[in-house]
């Protein structure tokens, strides 16, 4: 089946420190979606995107969906102890499709 | 508000039973999914249901049974010819359209003894 490349598969950060993470396939995608999962609970959606080259913003997060449909990134500046946890991209290939998952990345924040 | 809920939050069963994850959705969505996730890992699809009283095999199928006899109600169960059950489990639902995502539930973790 597709598959997203989620990139990095951990990163450990001081707070305050800014974050980057990202996601690739080599397939076009028609929907981008950020998840956050907190520890021992079920992910919760943080960003949606649907146009290529939009620029997404939620509190400290961004996230933005790349210009070619094969990429998205998400960002968080300054980042705090409760951004601890696994984020996770997502994907559409069609609008009735069912949601291709990166493999997440684990962020470890340092007070 | 509407949601969608999965009980018990923890689950002990001893070797060789089966045993059955509950999840109930109040969203109104058509689709609803079970996945499994182990520690440090990603999501990986056990099942998947767009519509009552029928599912689909995701891609670790083999263990596992569903029903979907309602729309609210998408019942997982591990049976004793799942290898290795304990893990994470999470149930998803969402509308006919998946562009707006999944919403999950707060999962159940199942532990064999």
């Amino acid at each position: 089946g597709q598959q997203l490349n989620q990139s990095p598969q951990s990163m450990f950060i001081q707070e305050g420190e800014d974050v980057s993470m990202n996601c690739t396939s080599s397939s076009i995608f028609n929907t981008w979606l950020w998840y956050k999962q907190d520890p021992g609970e079920g992910p919760v959606l943080l960003i949606a995107l649907y146009k290529a080259g939009e620029l997404t913003s939620n509190g400290r997060l961004t996230a933005q969906f790349g210009i070619t449909r094969k990429d998205s990134f998400l960002n968080i500046s300054a980042s705090i102890p409760s951004d601890v946890g696994i984020y996770f991209c997502a994907g559409t290939l069609t609008s009735g499709s069912r949601l291709t998952f990166g493999e997440g990345t684990q962020l470890t924040v340092n007070p | 508000d509407g949601g969608i809920t999965q009980s018990p939050k923890y689950l002990f069963r001893k070797e060789g039973q089966n045993v059955t994850l509950s999840c109930e959705q109040n969203l109104n969505h058509d689709a609803m999914y079970w996945y499994r996730q182990d520690p440090g890992q990603g999501l990986r699809l056990i099942y998947y249901s767009q519509i009552v009283n029928d599912f689909q095999k995701g891609d670790i199928a083999e263990g596992y049974s569903v029903s979907r006899e309602k729309k609210e109600s998408f019942p997982l169960t591990v049976t004793s010819a799942q290898k290795n059950p304990t893990a994470f489990y999470l149930c998803a639902s969402s509308r006919e359209t998946t562009n707006y995502g999944y919403t999950f539930g707060s999962g159940t973790r199942l532990t064999v003894v």
